[in-house]
């Protein structure tokens, strides 16, 4: 079937290494930030999100480094599998649970077993 | 973590046409808001659906073409009217956790063709 992230940026890592997949957001008044990632045919899964007043996070294998300077974010997977290929976006978001996400362009990321 | 059950998964629909795309979620939620995901791109706000006013549609996007209801706080239907190719697209919905924060969980997606 047709498959999400044709055109998108793509970054082939082999298995077992750390992925970075990197984003430039565009509102220097956003707060709230999510990386999700999707894959073929489904809706976008959350992975982890971190707020303004911090710089990084980290969950199970995927750290979220935050850079409010230049308006950068990046998600860094660890020990990269196979099953973490997908495409990733990021998202951006400014005030309360009651306004909506802006998401930036994406990233498919293809692991090479 | 809500859950949102959102169908039809996929369809095919002739030009000129009309479809029907519902979400349904397992708590109540305040606002619900949908997307469209054109072929290889990421994901565009069509519009927020608060129960019991008109949807607030985002620039590029009105309400002749994508009409939004909202009955209640577990429920929204997306209509994709006069349908053209243009319009073939992964339509989504989603809903923010209550409480706030914490991630945004979306539906898993309906794909249109339209022929």
């Amino acid at each position: 079937g047709e498959s999400v992230g044709l055109h998108l940026p793509t970054l082939s890592v082999q298995e077992g290494d750390n992925s970075i997949i990197n984003c430039a957001y565009s509102n220097s008044a956003s707060d709230y930030f999510i990386w999700y990632k999707q894959e073929s045919g489904k809706g976008p899964q959350f992975i982890i999100d971190i707020r303004s007043n911090m710089d990084k996070r980290q969950g199970q294998r995927v750290t979220v480094l935050l850079n409010k300077t230049v308006k950068h974010l990046s998600l860094q997977i660890a020990a990269t599998q196979p099953g973490d290929s997908a495409v990733y976006f990021c998202a951006e978001n400014r005030g309360s649970g009651n306004t909506p996400l802006v998401f930036g362009k994406g990233t498919r990321l293809s692991v090479i077993a | 973590s809500a859950v949102i059950s959102q169908k039809p998964s996929r369809d095919i629909c002739q030009r000129g046409t009309s479809l029907t795309i519902q979400c349904q979620v397992d708590s109540q939620v305040t606002m619900m808001f949908w997307y469209r995901q054109q072929p290889g791109q990421s994901l565009t706000l069509i519009a927020t659906a608060n129960q019991g006013s008109e949807a607030t549609y985002e620039s590029g996007f009105v309400i002749d073409k994508f009409p939004i209801s909202r009955p209640n706080l577990t429920f929204s239907t997306l209509t994709v009217s006069n349908m053209s190719p243009e319009d073939s697209s992964i339509y989504l919905c989603s809903v923010a956790l209550p409480g706030g924060g914490g991630g945004y969980t979306f539906g898993s997606g309906t794909r249109l063709t339209v022929v």
